[in-house]
C-alpha cells in the first residue's frame, strides 16, 4: 500500500530551526509537496519537489532525497505565525496525491 | 480575489437526510477536488474532476456523488448521511489535471451527522 509517514507533533522555540521529516512509500512518484495548515483554515501551498535536493523560499526549505524516500522541511528563524499543521503529500504515478496525517508545530516563546 | 468559495461554513445534519456541499471557483482551473480531513488522518480524496464534463472516484467515494457541469461549480452531494460521514471537507481546484500541480482550498465545510 501506500503509505505517508511524518511526526505527529513538534515543539519549537521562537527564533530556533526545526525539521520535520516525512518519509513515503508510493506507487511511483511524481513530486512530493508541503502545505501549511493553520488551526481551523484551509490548507496552503509552501513547496514542490521533484528532483532531489534544496529548495530554498526565504525562511523555508525543503528537501528531496527519491533514492531514500525522504524529504523534510526546514524552517529558520521560526515565528509564533509558524504554529501550524505541516502536511507533506506525494504524487503516485496517476498524480493523485497521497497525504500524510500531518506535524502539529508548536512554537514556544 | 475569492479563489474558491465553499458553501456552508458549517451544517448539522441529521442522519438519512440528503445534503449537497457547493463548491464554486473564479480561477478558471481544469481540475477539481473534494477531499474529507479527519483528526489525525490525511487528507482523503473523495471525487475530483480533470474537466468539465468528466469526474472520477477517489479513495473514499462510497456515499458520495458529484457533477460536473462547467468550469466554476463542483458540487458535492451526500444522498443519504450518515454519522461516519462526520467530518471537514475541503473542496480544491488545480490549473493542472495530469501534471502534479499546486493545489488552493477553499476554507472548508464542516459536516457533523447526527
Amino acid at each position: 500500500g501506500q503509505n505517508i509517514d511524518q511526526p505527529t507533533e513538534m515543539t519549537a522555540t521562537e527564533g530556533a530551526i526545526v525539521q520535520i521529516n516525512c518519509t513515503y512509500q508510493t506507487s511511483g512518484f511524481n513530486g512530493l509537496f508541503w502545505y501549511q495548515q493553520h488551526a481551523g483554515e484551509a490548507p496552503t501551498f509552501l513547496s514542490y519537489n521533484v528532483l532531489d535536493g534544496l529548495e530554498e523560499k526565504g525562511r523555508f526549505s525543503s528537501f528531496l532525497s527519491r533514492s531514500k524516500g525522504y524529504s523534510y522541511l526546514l524552517l529558520k528563524e521560526l515565528q509564533m505565525k509558524d504554529s501550524a499543521s505541516y502536511l507533506c503529500a506525494v504524487a503516485d504515478s496517476n498524480y493523485q496525491l497521497i497525504w500524510g496525517a500531518g506535524t502539529k508545530l508548536i512554537i514556544k516563546p | 480575489i475569492a479563489g474558491i468559495t465553499q458553501a456552508p461554513t458549517s451544517q448539522i445534519l441529521a442522519a438519512g437526510r440528503r445534503m449537497t456541499l457547493r463548491c464554486t471557483q473564479d480561477m478558471r482551473h481544469n481540475a477539481m477536488y473534494w477531499y474529507r480531513q479527519d483528526l489525525g488522518l490525511g487528507l482523503r480524496l473523495i471525487h475530483y474532476s480533470n474537466t468539465a464534463g468528466t469526474t472520477g472516484k477517489g479513495e473514499v467515494p462510497d456515499g458520495y456523488s458529484v457533477s460536473r457541469a462547467n468550469t466554476d461549480d463542483f458540487p458535492l452531494t451526500l444522498a443519504s448521511a450518515v454519522p461516519s460521514q462526520t467530518s471537514v471537507y475541503f473542496c480544491a481546484s488545480s490549473d493542472s489535471s495530469l501534471a502534479a500541480g499546486e493545489l488552493f482550498f477553499g476554507e472548508g465545510s464542516r459536516l457533523t451527522v447526527l
